[in-house]
């Protein structure tokens, strides 16, 4: 079946600091890529997608680029703010054609912590 | 705000008792999907409706259905209750053509607790 694999965290950043946080994914066919963040005491906040090959997904200054020949879609940014800590969620969901099943399925999400 | 609603945001009940949660999806939505968030298990994907009918069902245990009304709103029963029930139990909204891609709008969530 589909799985998203994400880095462990936590992950503990300076302020303004680059930010990976890698996402590979098994699935059949292609499908759609996410990002979504979790802020504390929060639901699910769409961050970012991709919904083929080589799209570049772009949002507040993440990017993230689905990659079909590694099966990735990792997470950057440039510049960290301390209003960037919550939890980041990579999640895919299948391309479907004559259905209406997008059922989303997740990593198991990293906590990043942005310092001062 | 992503245009969904869910109640209640929190609910503290006994085990072996019966809950109801309530989502209303983003208007002009027709797909519904539950989520449970739990820190053993994750994000785990549990049922789908579209349009008022059963499309998907993922790890939902028996003890637990849901149904969309005509108006697309939808409810998630939760039954017998037992401690390891307590999660956060999200709902998610999309538009869910017949083709192509969707995007899945989430609402606040219901922090359930089981004592």
């Amino acid at each position: 079946g589909d799985s998203v694999t994400q880095m462990e965290g936590p992950v503990t950043l300076s302020e303004e600091a680059f930010l990976t946080i890698n996402c590979t994914y098994t699935a059949t066919g292609y499908p759609s890529l996410f990002w979504y963040v979790q802020y504390p005491g929060e639901g699910l906040q769409l961050l970012l997608k991709a919904t083929k090959a080589d799209d570049k997904g772009s949002n507040k200054g993440f990017e993230a680029t689905y990659r079909k020949e590694t099966t990735s879609f990792h997470l950057e940014k440039g510049s960290v703010q301390v209003s960037d800590s919550a939890v980041y969620f990579c999640a895919l969901s299948p391309r479907n054609s004559g259905g209406s099943n997008y059922k989303l399925t997740f990593g198991k999400g990293t906590l990043l912590t942005v310092n001062p | 705000d992503s245009g969904v609603t869910q109640t209640p945001k929190h609910l503290i009940t006994a085990t072996g008792q019966r809950v109801t949660l309530r989502c209303s999806p983003r208007s002009g939505d027709l797909s519904v999907y539950w989520y449970q968030q739990s820190l053993d298990q994750g994000l785990q994907f549990l049922i789908q409706y579209y349009n008022g009918e059963e499309r998907a069902k993922g790890n939902i245990l028996e003890r637990f259905s849901a149904q969309q009304f005509p108006d697309l709103h939808s409810e998630l029963n939760l039954s017998s209750l037992e401690l390891g029930d307590s999660a956060l139990y999200f709902c998610a909204s999309s538009v869910a053509g017949r083709t192509g891609t969707d995007t899945q709008y989430f609402g606040p969530g219901t922090r359930l607790t089981v004592l």
